[in-house]
């Protein structure tokens, strides 16, 4: 079975700065998805980055990059520029890939991100 | 367009009784699934659909929890004799199927549910 490990429980990054979140993961397949999902204390899960295993780029979105390690099944997230409204919990999560065709995914425990002004 | 819509956004039961859990996904999406998020975990995937039909329910805990999208679009998460580790916000997604691509799914707010 995929498992997914968010090793930080708790973070904090002045504005402006930036930040790393760490992820590590399991599995035996040799194609599938990781993500990184932000949740404010709204509840709602949104999407900040995805990244395809078998792409060796690393995936950027703005102020978001990621460290994608396959080898080592390390996918950590990197927050440039830090703002007030990036405070939040985030996740990592893992999908396998089943060509389109819904796909649950694996979540970590989550690590909070504090952003202090 | 509208988004994925849960109701109720909380529900507060007692031990033992039956509830009910809405999700309205997004119009047209084909794929539809239910995770469970307790108190300062990540989400654990319940069950998925695909149109009317239930592709993986691998999550379900036990046979109190079942789910029904008798028409491809609503689902109702449904928890009998409820126990207080139930409790935790129930989260309903969705998304479309297109073969060869990746499919994002979308969140909705969840429904809290506390069993006293």
């Amino acid at each position: 079975a995929q498992t997914v490990t968010q090793s930080q429980p708790e973070m904090s990054v002045q504005e402006a700065e930036t930040v790393t979140l760490s992820c590590t993961y399991d599995t035996s397949e040799s194609d599938y998805y990781l993500f990184w999902y932000k949740q404010p204390p709204s509840r709602q899960m949104i999407l900040v980055i995805r990244q395809e295993a078998y792409k060796q780029q690393n995936a950027t979105e703005n102020r978001f990059s990621v460290n994608f390690q396959k080898a080592a099944k390390s996918f950590s997230l990197k927050i440039s520029d830090s703002q007030l409204g990036d405070a939040a919990m985030y996740f990592c999560a893992y999908s396998p890939y089943g060509g389109g065709y819904g796909n649950k995914l694996v979540f970590g425990a989550g690590t909070i991100l504090r952003v202090k002004s | 367009g509208a988004g994925v819509s849960q109701t109720p956004s909380n529900k507060v039961t007692e031990k033992g009784k039956y509830v009910e859990l809405r999700c309205d996904p997004i119009s047209g999406h084909t794929a539809l699934y239910w995770y469970r998020q307790s108190l300062g975990q990540g989400p654990e995937f319940l069950i998925y659909f695909q149109g009317t039909g239930a592709a993986d329910d691998s999550g379900l805990p036990n046979d109190r929890f079942f789910a029904v999208r008798p028409e491809g679009s609503v689902s109702t998460l449904k928890i009998q004799r409820t126990e207080r580790g139930d409790s935790a916000v129930y989260l309903c997604a969705s998304s479309s199927t297109s073969a060869g691509s990746y499919n994002e799914q979308f969140f909705g707010p969840g429904t809290r549910l506390t069993v006293l």
